[in-house]
């Protein structure tokens, strides 16, 4: 089944303690991108890569990483993560370009306290 | 940045009947996106209409686009309860970047 898989779907953590949470696409998809949804406020974009070992800043990267060493995994890294960043996250894939229909996964929820 | 603004931000309509809600943005566009979200769960693709279309349907969907305007609309008729969910609209002006609306809550009464 072609999809968009993220782990974990739920984490609570605290200040200070370094977390990844994974994406996985298997369906041989170029683009990939993090969002964060937050009440009101819509999806805006953290990281997005056009390919592997290709990414950028989208809108809100500050507190975040991201890596793309394979095509199919996109992790987002907090370094340090604080209260500021608990909300929930989307990871998504497109075949070519974000202007491609969107296959998302099914969302982390992160509550830093 | 939010490029999209949908309205309203939310609605509430009886099963059965016709849903409407628009989506506004501030640029040019290359193409223009609708997107279903249930509660707390991904967002799925409902519909792409692209710059040069004027409207497009899929099922029960309709979708406007008004570039003059700079609007869209997504009409779902005869509702059904299983619509119940946020729609977002989501707007593409270059080959990086899709920008997403605050949503519009849908939510159909039995």
């Amino acid at each position: 089944e072609a999809q968009v898989t993220q782990n974990p779907r739920y984490l609570i953590t605290v200040t200070g303690k370094k977390l990844t949470v994974t994406c996985s696409q298997n369906m041989n998809h170029e683009y990939m991108s993090w969002y964060r949804q937050d009440p009101g406020l819509g999806l805006r974009q953290i990281y997005y890569s056009m390919n592997v070992e290709v990414t950028d800043k989208g809108d809100v990267p500050e507190g975040y990483k991201v890596s793309r060493k394979e095509k199919r995994n996109f992790p987002l890294i907090l370094e340090s993560p604080s209260p500021n960043q608990t909300s929930l996250y989307f990871c998504a894939s497109s075949p070519s370009r974000p202007a491609d229909t969107q296959y998302f996964g099914p969302g982390t929820r992160l509550t830093v306290l | 940045s939010q490029q999209g603004e949908e309205d309203p931000q939310a609605l509430s309509i009886q099963e059965g009947e016709n849903a409407t809600m628009n989506c506004s943005y501030k640029t040019s566009i290359n193409n223009l996106q609708w997107y279903r979200q249930n509660s707390g769960r991904g967002l799925v693709h409902l519909i792409l209409i692209r710059s040069n279309e004027r409207e497009k349907h899929s099922g029960r969907l309709r979708v406007t686009l008004d570039t003059s305007k700079k609007s869209s609309s997504l009409l779902i008729t005869a509702s059904r309860a299983a619509d119940t969910a946020s729609y977002f609209c989501a707007t593409s002006s270059n080959d990086y970047k899709l920008s997403f609306g605050a949503g519009t809550t849908v939510t159909v009464r039995a």
